[in-house]
C-alpha cells in the first residue's frame, strides 16, 4: 500500500531563518507531488506541483521554492521566512494521470516568529 | 475552467440531525468531483468521489453525495449526525485531464450534543 510523510510534524523558526520541509511517498512510482498552504481559518492554497524529477510548476509568486530531486520526495524551502510564511504545510500526491483523488499527508506546522 | 463554491463557511446541527454540505461548481468539460474530511491538524482524506456512472456515490462514514449535472451541484449528506464528524468538509473538482483540482474555501460541521 501507498503511504505518505512528511517532516517535522511542527516547527517553530525565527524570522530570517532558513526552512526545509520533507515529503516523501512510498508505494507507487512517478507520483504528481503537490504542496499546499493553509493559513488559520482559510482553505487550501497551491504552492508548486511536479509532475516528474526535476519538474517543478510554481502557483503563487512568494518566498518559497521546490524541489524533486528523487521520484517520491518533494522538498520545500526558503532562504528566509517571512512573519506570513507561518502556516499548515501539506504534501500530497497523485496517480501519473492527475486528474484523480488526492493523498496527503499529515500535514507541517509552521510558526514563524 | 473549473471552479468551486461551497455555500457556508459554517454549519451548525444537532447530534442525530441531517447534515447537508452544499458543494456548486463550474466546469466546461466532465468534471471529477471529491469530497474531503479535514480533522484539527491533520491532512485531509477522500470521503466520496464521483467520476463517472451512478450519480448517487456512498463515501466513508455513512456519507454520500448526489452528482446533479443541471444543478451543477454535488451536495454531501448523511441522515444523522455524529459528534465524531466534527470537521472541516472541503469540495473539490478536476476536469480535462488536469494536474490542479479546484478546492473549495471548505465548510466547517460544529456538531451540538
Amino acid at each position: 500500500s501507498q503511504t505518505i510523510h512528511q517532516w517535522p510534524a511542527t516547527l517553530v523558526q525565527p524570522v530570517g531563518s532558513p526552512l526545509s520541509l520533507e515529503c516523501t511517498v512510498e508505494g507507487t512510482s512517478n507520483p504528481n507531488l503537490y504542496w499546499y498552504r493553509q493559513a488559520a481559518g482559510r482553505g487550501l492554497q497551491l504552492l508548486f506541483y511536479s509532475v516528474g524529477i526535476g519538474q517543478i510548476s510554481s502557483e503563487v509568486p512568494q518566498n518559497l521554492s521546490a524541489s524533486r530531486p528523487q521520484d517520491r520526495q518533494f522538498i520545500l524551502s526558503s532562504k528566509k521566512l517571512l512573519l506570513s510564511d507561518s502556516g499548515f504545510y501539506l504534501c500530497a500526491w497523485t496517480r501519473p494521470a492527475g486528474d484523480d483523488e488526492q493523498y496527503f499527508g499529515p500535514g507541517t506546522r509552521l510558526t514563524v516568529t | 475552467a473549473q471552479s468551486v463554491t461551497q455555500l457556508g463557511s459554517h454549519v451548525s446541527v444537532s447530534e442525530g440531525a441531517l447534515v447537508l454540505l452544499r458543494c456548486n461548481y463550474s466546469s466546461s468539460v466532465p468534471p471529477y468531483l471529491f469530497w474531503y474530511v479535514q480533522y484539527p491538524n491533520q491532512g485531509l482524506q477522500l470521503l466520496l468521489k464521483y467520476t463517472t456512472g451512478a450519480t448517487l456515490v456512498k463515501g466513508i462514514n455513512g456519507f454520500e453525495a448526489e452528482f446533479k449535472k443541471s444543478e451543477t451541484s454535488f451536495h454531501l449528506t448523511k441522515p444523522s449526525a455524529h459528534m465524531s464528524d466534527a470537521a472541516e468538509y472541503f469540495c473539490a473538482v478536476n476536469a480535462g485531464g488536469s494536474y490542479i483540482p479546484t478546492f473549495g474555501r471548505g465548510t466547517s460541521l460544529i456538531v451540538h450534543p
